[in-house]
């Protein structure tokens, strides 16, 4: 069974770093895998979504990677700001019905 | 403003008072869904519906229903609501697997 692990659940870092966010599924066969943000109070909003064929995905200031074989994607932000504080989760999609299998999130804070 | 809306965004009830969760989007996607997020669980799929009048159960499906008359909306309703119920919930939906998820709002439900 697909089980998705997110390391650290929690991380705190000062304004302007750059930081990587760990997520590691247990099956490599997957559609994709999908990074999402949580705002307190708000729904998610999708961040980046790389098909199993591709390794990697860029949407401004973050870079989403894939790497299958060893069941790990990383989300890296660079120049990290305040605004950016948020938990981030992370999701496969396991078969043709859309199906997606969550991580537990990483509460991301940064520090002014 | 493509959109993913539900609706009531809070909601305190008793157990056995059956409720329904609205859930409407304005992008006409094809798949649409029901999740639930609860701390240290993560988001868990309740229901899913590849397309008018199609359903089917995901992985937390008990005490929960669902329907699918029209594209736009996709209701949740619980018959007879207990306090493990007592949740966020999100809808959301999507074109296919190679477009990203739309989450609505959320709503939270206690159940006393």
């Amino acid at each position: 069974k697909q089980e998705v692990t997110q390391i650290p659940a929690a991380l705190s870092v000062p304004e302007g770093e750059n930081l990587v966010l760990n997520c590691s599924f247990t099956d490599s066969a997957i559609y994709n895998l999908q990074w999402f943000r949580q705002d307190p109070g708000k729904g998610l909003t999708s961040l980046l979504l790389i098909q199993s064929s591709q390794r990697e995905q860029t949407s401004g200031r973050l870079n989403a990677s894939l790497d299958k074989s060893s069941g790990r994607s990383t989300l890296y932000i660079a120049a990290s700001q305040p605004g950016d504080s948020a938990t981030y989760l992370c999701a496969v999609e396991v078969d043709s019905n859309y199906q997606l299998i969550w991580g537990a999130g990483t509460k991301l804070i940064i520090k002014p | 403003e493509a959109q993913v809306t539900q609706n009531p965004r809070y909601l305190i009830t008793v157990t056995g008072k059956k409720l329904t969760v609205t859930c409407s989007q304005n992008m006409n996607h094809e798949y649409m869904s029901w999740y639930r997020q609860d701390p240290g669980l993560g988001l868990r799929q309740i229901y899913y519906s590849m397309n008018v009048e199609v359903t089917d159960k995901g992985d937390v499906p008990e005490g929960y229903k669902v329907s699918r008359k029209e594209k736009r909306n996709f209701p949740l309703i619980l018959e007879s609501p207990s306090p493990n119920q007592t949740s966020l919930y999100f809808c959301a939906s999507r074109m296919d697997s190679s477009y990203e998820q739309y989450f609505g709002p959320g709503t939270r439900l206690t159940v006393t």
